[in-house]
């Protein structure tokens, strides 16, 4: 499976746009970008996840570059219950693991 | 509706001694996963089932034992509890790859002592 490399540690405002980025260069056409979330000690939130087009659901968009090597998780308002650590994943598709790196701790402060 | 159930929260074992952390999920889903998160660490896979009867290894299997006779259910056991297996388990369920989001459970937190 394809690498993912994370900041690991960003900051946001509440109430402004948390734009976290993964550079995952080694990607093939078939693996999916995923994002995940651990609030605290508890299980993975899913975030979204997106092949090759930009994604947009309820909590936030992902924007994958034309290339595939890198992609941005976009948090449009962040909340201070958004403080967490995300993970960038990439999975190939006929296989059945998600492997997880380290993640980007991100803190929203008021 | 429930989504994936572990039990038990939390458990305290002594060196040597066996259990079984118990994963159940509603969704009837085919694929399910084991991990294991150390303290300020990523989650690693330790065994995953693609359907009843189908058991294979993640990253790290040693000293754990998996079966999966029903769709539901995905119960992992530790045979002799080290303290090298301090950590929080999280079970894992999804409709099927690639495309298929994962869904988890909120953890065991397990002691060994």
């Amino acid at each position: 499976d394809a690498k993912t490399t994370q900041p690991t540690s960003m900051d946001c405002a509440e109430g402004r746009a948390a734009n976290l980025p993964c550079n995952h260069s080694t990607i093939s056409g078939n693996e999916y970008v995923y994002w995940y979330r651990q609030i605290h000690s508890q299980g993975p939130q899913y975030i979204i996840h997106g092949l090759k087009n930009n994604e947009t659901n309820e909590m936030a968009s992902l924007i994958i570059t034309e290339d595939r090597k890198s992609s941005t998780l976009i948090l449009p308002h962040a909340t201070l219950r958004d403080t967490a650590v995300y993970y960038c994943i990439v999975r190939v598709y006929n296989t059945d693991k998600l492997i997880f790196g380290t993640g980007t701790r991100l803190q929203v402060f008021p | 509706n429930a989504g994936v159930t572990q039990t038990p929260k939390f458990r305290i074992l002594k060196i040597g001694q066996s259990m079984t952390l118990q994963c159940a999920q509603d969704m009837n889903h085919n694929y399910m996963y084991w991990y294991r998160q150390d303290p300020g660490m990523g989650l690693k896979l330790i065994y995953y089932s693609v359907g009843a009867g189908i058991t294979d290894k993640g990253e790290v299997p040693n000293g754990y034992n998996v079966s999966r006779s029903t769709t539901e259910d995905f119960p992992l056991r530790l045979e002799l509890a080290a303290p090298s297996q301090t950590s929080v388990y999280f079970c894992a369920s999804s409709y099927g790859t690639g495309d298929a989001p994962l869904h988890f459970g909120n953890g065991t937190r397990l002691t060994v002592t």
